[in-house]
Protein backbone atom coordinates (compact mmCIF):
# COMPACT_ATOMS: atom_id res chain seq x y z
CA UNK A 1 0.00 0.00 0.00
CA UNK A 2 1.22 3.72 -0.57
CA UNK A 3 1.00 6.57 1.71
CA UNK A 4 2.84 9.91 2.45
CA UNK A 5 3.62 11.68 5.90
CA UNK A 6 4.36 14.90 6.37
CA UNK A 7 6.37 15.14 9.30
CA UNK A 8 5.74 18.67 10.35
CA UNK A 9 1.84 20.15 10.41
CA UNK A 10 3.43 23.89 11.18
CA UNK A 11 7.51 25.08 10.36
CA UNK A 12 8.27 28.56 11.56
CA UNK A 13 11.42 30.35 9.98
CA UNK A 14 12.75 33.56 9.79
CA UNK A 15 13.40 35.28 6.55
CA UNK A 16 16.47 34.59 4.84
CA UNK A 17 17.49 31.23 7.18
CA UNK A 18 16.64 28.05 5.51
CA UNK A 19 13.73 25.71 5.09
CA UNK A 20 13.18 22.10 5.28
CA UNK A 21 10.11 20.34 5.46
CA UNK A 22 10.02 17.04 5.50
CA UNK A 23 8.09 14.41 3.91
CA UNK A 24 8.07 10.41 3.71
CA UNK A 25 6.41 8.02 1.60
CA UNK A 26 5.35 4.39 1.54
CA UNK A 27 5.59 2.37 -1.38
CA UNK A 28 5.65 -1.11 -3.44
CA UNK A 29 6.65 0.23 -6.79
CA UNK A 30 8.76 2.93 -7.82
CA UNK A 31 6.75 6.41 -6.92
CA UNK A 32 6.09 9.39 -8.55
CA UNK A 33 6.44 12.54 -6.15
CA UNK A 34 5.11 16.21 -6.09
CA UNK A 35 5.70 18.74 -3.76
CA UNK A 36 2.42 21.44 -4.23
CA UNK A 37 2.29 24.62 -2.50
CA UNK A 38 -1.39 26.48 -1.70
CA UNK A 39 -1.66 29.92 -0.74
CA UNK A 40 -5.17 31.47 0.97
CA UNK A 41 -7.98 31.31 -1.17
CA UNK A 42 -6.03 29.80 -4.23
CA UNK A 43 -5.66 26.39 -5.61
CA UNK A 44 -2.39 24.39 -5.06
CA UNK A 45 0.15 25.32 -7.61
CA UNK A 46 2.92 22.46 -8.46
CA UNK A 47 6.37 23.12 -7.10
CA UNK A 48 8.20 20.50 -8.48
CA UNK A 49 8.26 16.53 -9.30
CA UNK A 50 10.06 13.45 -9.55
CA UNK A 51 9.45 10.64 -11.97
CA UNK A 52 13.00 8.71 -11.88
CA UNK A 53 14.88 10.73 -13.53
CA UNK A 54 17.82 12.76 -11.50
CA UNK A 55 17.21 12.47 -7.53
CA UNK A 56 17.86 16.05 -6.87
CA UNK A 57 14.70 18.14 -8.15
CA UNK A 58 14.58 22.00 -9.09
CA UNK A 59 11.60 23.58 -8.74
CA UNK A 60 10.19 26.94 -9.22
CA UNK A 61 10.45 29.68 -6.63
CA UNK A 62 14.36 28.53 -5.87
CA UNK A 63 12.88 25.35 -4.03
CA UNK A 64 14.05 21.99 -4.59
CA UNK A 65 13.71 18.55 -3.12
CA UNK A 66 15.98 15.16 -3.11
CA UNK A 67 14.76 11.46 -3.46
CA UNK A 68 16.15 9.25 -0.80
CA UNK A 69 15.04 5.54 -1.64
CA UNK A 70 17.24 4.06 1.25
CA UNK A 71 15.36 6.52 3.68
CA UNK A 72 12.16 6.53 1.23
CA UNK A 73 12.12 10.91 1.89
CA UNK A 74 11.51 13.34 -0.28
CA UNK A 75 12.37 16.25 1.79
CA UNK A 76 11.27 19.67 0.34
CA UNK A 77 13.84 22.65 0.76
CA UNK A 78 14.80 26.06 0.32
CA UNK A 79 18.32 27.85 1.02
CA UNK A 80 16.83 31.60 2.05
CA UNK A 81 13.15 31.77 3.13
CA UNK A 82 11.07 34.95 2.09
CA UNK A 83 7.36 36.34 3.46
CA UNK A 84 6.06 35.15 -0.50
CA UNK A 85 6.96 31.45 0.80
CA UNK A 86 4.44 31.82 3.69
CA UNK A 87 2.05 29.09 2.66
CA UNK A 88 0.92 25.78 2.64
CA UNK A 89 3.13 22.55 1.48
CA UNK A 90 1.55 19.24 0.27
CA UNK A 91 4.41 16.36 -0.41
CA UNK A 92 1.94 13.83 -2.97
CA UNK A 93 2.65 10.05 -3.96
CA UNK A 94 1.53 8.08 -6.90
CA UNK A 95 3.00 4.47 -7.98
CA UNK A 96 1.04 4.33 -11.28
CA UNK A 97 -2.13 2.95 -10.26
CA UNK A 98 -5.05 4.76 -10.21
CA UNK A 99 -4.62 6.57 -6.89
CA UNK A 100 -3.09 10.32 -5.91
CA UNK A 101 -1.88 10.42 -2.27
CA UNK A 102 -1.89 13.93 -1.07
CA UNK A 103 -0.19 14.28 2.62
CA UNK A 104 -2.40 16.49 5.14
CA UNK A 105 0.04 19.49 4.33
CA UNK A 106 2.74 21.17 6.04
CA UNK A 107 1.93 25.62 6.88
CA UNK A 108 5.10 27.40 6.31
CA UNK A 109 5.29 30.50 8.37
CA UNK A 110 7.58 33.19 7.69
CA UNK A 111 8.35 35.53 10.34
CA UNK A 112 10.18 39.21 9.36
CA UNK B 1 -2.98 28.48 -21.08
CA UNK B 2 -5.80 29.61 -19.20
CA UNK B 3 -5.85 26.89 -16.55
CA UNK B 4 -8.71 25.21 -14.53
CA UNK B 5 -11.55 27.80 -14.52
CA UNK B 6 -14.25 27.17 -11.72
CA UNK B 7 -17.40 28.97 -10.78
CA UNK B 8 -18.56 30.46 -8.82
CA UNK B 9 -15.60 31.36 -6.76
CA UNK B 10 -18.49 31.76 -3.58
CA UNK B 11 -21.55 30.25 -3.14
CA UNK B 12 -24.00 31.16 -0.08
CA UNK B 13 -27.02 29.16 0.17
CA UNK B 14 -29.50 27.95 2.57
CA UNK B 15 -29.48 24.40 4.03
CA UNK B 16 -31.75 22.20 1.48
CA UNK B 17 -30.87 24.14 -1.34
CA UNK B 18 -29.56 22.65 -4.50
CA UNK B 19 -25.67 23.28 -5.52
CA UNK B 20 -24.08 23.63 -9.03
CA UNK B 21 -20.39 23.63 -9.01
CA UNK B 22 -18.64 23.79 -12.42
CA UNK B 23 -15.45 23.53 -13.48
CA UNK B 24 -13.71 23.77 -16.94
CA UNK B 25 -10.42 21.63 -17.55
CA UNK B 26 -7.42 22.52 -19.10
CA UNK B 27 -7.53 21.59 -23.10
CA UNK B 28 -6.34 17.99 -23.92
CA UNK B 29 -6.66 16.99 -20.30
CA UNK B 30 -7.81 13.45 -20.73
CA UNK B 31 -8.69 13.39 -16.41
CA UNK B 32 -10.68 15.67 -14.00
CA UNK B 33 -10.80 15.44 -10.50
CA UNK B 34 -12.92 16.98 -7.75
CA UNK B 35 -12.05 17.45 -4.35
CA UNK B 36 -13.21 18.84 -1.43
CA UNK B 37 -10.93 20.35 1.44
CA UNK B 38 -11.79 21.42 4.60
CA UNK B 39 -9.87 21.89 7.92
CA UNK B 40 -10.77 18.63 9.64
CA UNK B 41 -10.64 16.15 6.99
CA UNK B 42 -8.21 17.95 4.38
CA UNK B 43 -7.87 17.41 0.84
CA UNK B 44 -10.14 14.80 -0.11
CA UNK B 45 -10.93 12.93 -3.76
CA UNK B 46 -14.47 12.44 -4.36
CA UNK B 47 -14.27 11.38 -7.62
CA UNK B 48 -12.21 11.53 -11.15
CA UNK B 49 -13.48 11.23 -14.46
CA UNK B 50 -11.19 9.83 -17.57
CA UNK B 51 -11.86 10.86 -21.27
CA UNK B 52 -15.70 12.25 -19.52
CA UNK B 53 -16.25 9.02 -18.41
CA UNK B 54 -16.50 8.00 -14.20
CA UNK B 55 -13.73 6.03 -12.70
CA UNK B 56 -13.74 6.25 -9.10
CA UNK B 57 -17.00 7.72 -7.25
CA UNK B 58 -15.68 6.11 -4.09
CA UNK B 59 -15.00 9.74 -2.68
CA UNK B 60 -18.56 10.87 -2.95
CA UNK B 61 -20.23 11.14 0.75
CA UNK B 62 -23.70 10.02 -0.03
CA UNK B 63 -26.20 10.14 -2.87
CA UNK B 64 -26.76 13.55 -2.74
CA UNK B 65 -23.63 14.58 -3.89
CA UNK B 66 -23.44 13.78 -8.63
CA UNK B 67 -20.78 14.62 -10.84
CA UNK B 68 -21.12 14.62 -14.54
CA UNK B 69 -18.85 15.59 -17.74
CA UNK B 70 -20.81 16.07 -20.57
CA UNK B 71 -17.86 16.60 -22.33
CA UNK B 72 -14.18 17.31 -22.65
CA UNK B 73 -14.54 20.90 -21.82
CA UNK B 74 -17.08 20.61 -18.65
CA UNK B 75 -17.87 19.02 -15.44
CA UNK B 76 -20.44 19.88 -12.57
CA UNK B 77 -20.66 18.75 -8.88
CA UNK B 78 -24.41 18.88 -7.99
CA UNK B 79 -25.08 18.62 -3.76
CA UNK B 80 -28.70 17.86 -3.40
CA UNK B 81 -30.09 18.90 -1.36
CA UNK B 82 -27.02 20.60 0.77
CA UNK B 83 -26.59 20.56 4.15
CA UNK B 84 -24.15 22.87 6.80
CA UNK B 85 -21.60 20.05 6.83
CA UNK B 86 -20.80 20.38 3.34
CA UNK B 87 -19.48 23.52 3.97
CA UNK B 88 -15.98 23.59 2.65
CA UNK B 89 -13.58 24.47 -0.84
CA UNK B 90 -14.44 21.97 -3.28
CA UNK B 91 -11.64 22.06 -5.93
CA UNK B 92 -11.26 20.67 -9.56
CA UNK B 93 -8.20 19.45 -11.07
CA UNK B 94 -6.78 17.93 -14.51
CA UNK B 95 -4.35 16.12 -16.02
CA UNK B 96 -2.57 14.65 -18.80
CA UNK B 97 -2.49 11.40 -17.06
CA UNK B 98 -2.84 9.77 -14.08
CA UNK B 99 0.14 9.17 -12.56
CA UNK B 100 3.54 10.84 -13.58
CA UNK B 101 2.21 13.92 -14.42
CA UNK B 102 1.08 16.78 -11.94
CA UNK B 103 -2.97 17.49 -11.56
CA UNK B 104 -3.37 21.24 -12.61
CA UNK B 105 -5.41 22.78 -10.10
CA UNK B 106 -8.51 25.47 -10.36
CA UNK B 107 -8.34 28.02 -7.30
CA UNK B 108 -11.98 26.64 -6.06
CA UNK B 109 -15.35 27.47 -4.70
CA UNK B 110 -15.66 28.35 -1.60
CA UNK B 111 -19.51 26.91 -0.44
CA UNK B 112 -21.09 27.88 2.68
CA UNK B 113 -24.39 26.57 3.78
CA UNK B 114 -26.59 28.32 6.07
Amino acid sequence: AQSVTQLDSHVSVSEGTPVLLRCNYSSSYSPSLFWYVQHPNKGLQLLLKYTSAATLVKGINGFEAEFKKSETSFHLTKPSAHMSDAAEYFCVVNTGGFKTIFGAGTRLFVKA
Amino acid sequence: DAGVIQSPRHEVTEMGQEVTLRCKPISGHDYLFWYRQTMMRGLELLIYFNNNVPIDDSGMPEDRFSAKMPNASFSTLKIQPSEPRDSAVYFCASSPDISNQPQHFGDGTRLSIL
